[in-house]
């Protein structure tokens, strides 16, 4: 994932718009790659996943996309709400079972939505 | 999803004491849970792993005298931390994924807000 930085980038959007928001990792063997969803004050909230061996997830309002060749993960979601505020990270995993389920987290996004 | 939870949800407390924080998965087991620190305006930060009935295992880094990790049943992990000081101001967080589940999702609880004064 990306190193830790002291500037959360941010994306301003109008309600109903449809935003993206970009997420590079580092590490070429990631192998699951998640993304998350984290208000004020809260603890992150799962968004979707995806494994390294699809390019394209989709789900409700939301589809992931994954480049491997240039190690670029996206998500996107249609038709942004008001309740979509919030800040977005991305996360990536090597493997999988018992300490594999380690995840290193992207430096995230604040995603704003103007209604 | 799965439900975490943890406790306190925020604490203040003096220069030179101890807090205990607690995580719970309320409806999943789970063998292994994580802890992480998150500042202002920053990511999470992974600070270690809790291995239920063995040892913690902690990120490069962390002070794992400082930071003690008990994991004592599969639905219960709990983070204390020891003499804190006004820079271990931060909230904490908790994960967890389901032991039997079989696959890679991590549940987050709601965190826990530490200001030391």
């Amino acid at each position: 994932g990306e190193s830790v930085g002291l500037h959360l980038p941010t994306l301003s959007v109008q309600e109903g718009d449809n935003s993206i928001i970009n997420c590079a990792y580092s590490n070429s063997a990631s192998d699951y790659f998640i993304w998350y969803k984290q208000e004020s004050g809260k603890g992150p909230q799962f968004i979707i996943d995806i494994r390294s061996n699809m390019d394209k997830r989709q789900g409700q309002r939301v589809t992931v996309l994954l480049n491997k060749t240039v190690k670029h993960l996206s998500l996107q979601i249609a038709a942004t709400q008001p309740g979509d505020s919030a800040v977005y990270f991305c996360a990536e995993n090597i493997g999988s079972g018992g300490s594999n389920y380690k995840l290193t987290f992207g430096k995230g996004t604040l995603l704003t939505v103007n209604p | 999803g799965a439900v975490v939870s943890q406790h306190p949800s925020r604490v203040i407390c003096k220069s030179g004491t101890s807090v205990k924080i607690e995580c719970r998965s309320l409806d999943f087991q789970a063998t292994t849970m994580f802890w992480y620190r998150q500042f202002p305006k920053q990511s999470l930060m992974l600070m270690a792993t809790s291995n239920e009935g063995s040892k913690a295992t902690y990120e490069q880094g962390v002070e794992k005298d400082k930071f003690l990790i008990n994991h004592a049943s599969l639905t219960l992990s709990t983070l204390t931390v020891t003499s804190a000081h006004p820079e271990d101001s931060s909230f904490y967080i908790c994960s967890g994924p389901p032991a039997v589940q079989g696959g890679d999702t991590q549940y987050f609880g709601p965190g826990t807000r530490l200001t030391v004064l």
